[in-house]
This record gives C-alpha cells, sequence and structure tokens, in this order.
C-alpha cells in the first residue's frame, strides 16, 4: 500500500543553521504531497505542497520538490529561526483522495 | 463555521466505558477525516468520508472504533468499552471537493481522550 517515510527526530540545530527533513513516499499513480507543521500548542497546518513531478513548493523560506524519479520530498531551509521549531509531518494523497502522514520528524531550534 | 470545530477538547474516561467525539467540519467540505495522534507517534489514518459514498473504514483498528456522519456534515466517532491504550489525541480534518484547495486538509484542535 501507499507510505510515507520520513527521518527520525529529534533534529535540533542552531539558529542560522541549514534544516534538512527527508521524506521518501511509496504510492501508485502520482500522488500530491504535502508538508503540514504543528507549532507547540496549535493545530496541523499546510506549511507546502506539490501537485506534480518536478513542482517545487514553498512557504516561509521553507522548500520542497516533488522528485519521481526518487519519490522524494525534502523539506528544507536556507536558515532557521527559534521560531521554526515544531514537528513537521510529510504526506500524500493518494487516487482513493485518502491522506497518508509520516511519523513526523520534531525540530528544536536552539538560539 | 471559519473551522473545522471538534468536541470535547479534553476526555477523561474510565476504562471500559463509552466515549464519542464529535467533528463539526467548515461548512462546504465534502471529505472528513479522522486520525489518531499518540503521544510520540505520528498520525494515524482511522476513517475517511466523502460525500454520499460508502466510508473508508481501512485504518479502524477494532471493532470498538465506528464512526458516523450525518447530513454529510457533523460526524461522531465512538469507541466503545474503551482500554488505556486507546488514550491518544483525536484528530478531525475536512477538505473541499474542487478548487485550488481540493487536497489541502484542514485540522481541528482535536479531543485529547485519557483512559484510566
Amino acid at each position: 500500500g501507499n507510505s510515507v517515510t520520513q527521518m527520525e527526530g529529534p533534529v535540533t540545530l542552531s539558529e542560522e543553521a541549514f534544516l534538512t527533513i527527508n521524506c521518501t513516499y511509496t504510492a501508485t499513480g502520482y500522488p500530491s504531497l504535502f508538508w503540514y507543521v504543528q507549532y507547540p500548542g496549535e493545530g496541523l497546518q499546510l506549511l507546502l505542497k506539490a501537485t506534480k513531478a518536478d513542482d517545487k513548493g514553498s512557504n516561509k523560506g521553507f522548500e520542497a520538490t516533488y522528485r519521481k524519479e526518487t519519490t522524494s520530498f525534502h523539506l528544507e531551509k536556507g536558515s532557521v529561526q527559534v521560531s521554526d521549531s515544531a514537528v513537521y509531518f510529510c504526506a500524500l494523497i493518494d487516487g482513493g483522495f485518502k491522506t497518508i502522514f509520516g511519523a513526523g520528524t520534531r525540530l528544536f531550534v536552539k538560539a | 463555521g471559519a473551522g473545522v470545530s471538534q468536541s470535547p477538547s479534553n476526555k477523561v474516561t474510565e476504562k471500559g466505558k463509552d466515549v464519542e467525539l464529535r467533528c463539526d467540519p467548515i461548512s462546504g467540505h465534502t471529505a472528513l477525516y479522522w486520525y489518531r495522534q499518540s503521544l510520540g507517534q505520528g498520525l494515524e489514518f482511522l476513517i475517511y468520508f466523502q460525500g454520499n459514498s460508502a466510508p473508508d473504514k481501512s485504518g479502524l483498528p477494532s471493532d470498538r472504533f465506528s464512526a458516523e456522519r450525518t447530513g454529510g456534515s457533523v460526524s461522531t466517532l465512538t469507541i466503545q468499552r474503551t482500554q488505556q491504550e486507546d488514550s491518544a489525541v483525536y484528530l478531525c480534518a475536512s477538505r473541499p471537493s474542487g478548487g485550488s484547495g481540493a487536497n489541502v486538509l484542514t485540522f481541528g484542535a482535536g479531543s485529547r481522550l485519557t483512559v484510566l
């Protein structure tokens, strides 16, 4: 079945460091891919998305590129801030419109 | 409504009791999902409703769990004879059927269930 695998956390970085959170997926067909974020004490919200191969989603300085050849959708940010501390979830929506999430990666950013 | 509303926000119950969790999706959203988030775990898919189609119940962990959606709007997740391992945050999400946001889920704040 369809699945999403993302790197285990927690990831701890200093402010202004470069961030990569790896995400790979298994799916039949051509899913849309997403990153959702859960800030402390808040609900999940969409961070960015990409709907087809080679699309790049971006928001708040974060980027992720839909790579069909490697079935990946890695999340990157050039310079993280303390306010980026959160749990990040990679997700896909399959042909049946069921959204499947990865296990989540907790990010801590130190000042 | 403006967002996805869930109630109760917190529920403490004794093992063996039944609980009902309610979700009121965004008006006009045809799809509704239930997920479970256990401490330190990811999001576990439970059930998905789309319009008048038969729900996708493939994620329900046991026959103690059931859900219904009345009138294509409000949904209730029922857990019978609760067990301690049912303790988790139960999240509801909805999405529209068309437009640029068609595949994007909007989540509620969740219902935290604690089974003693």
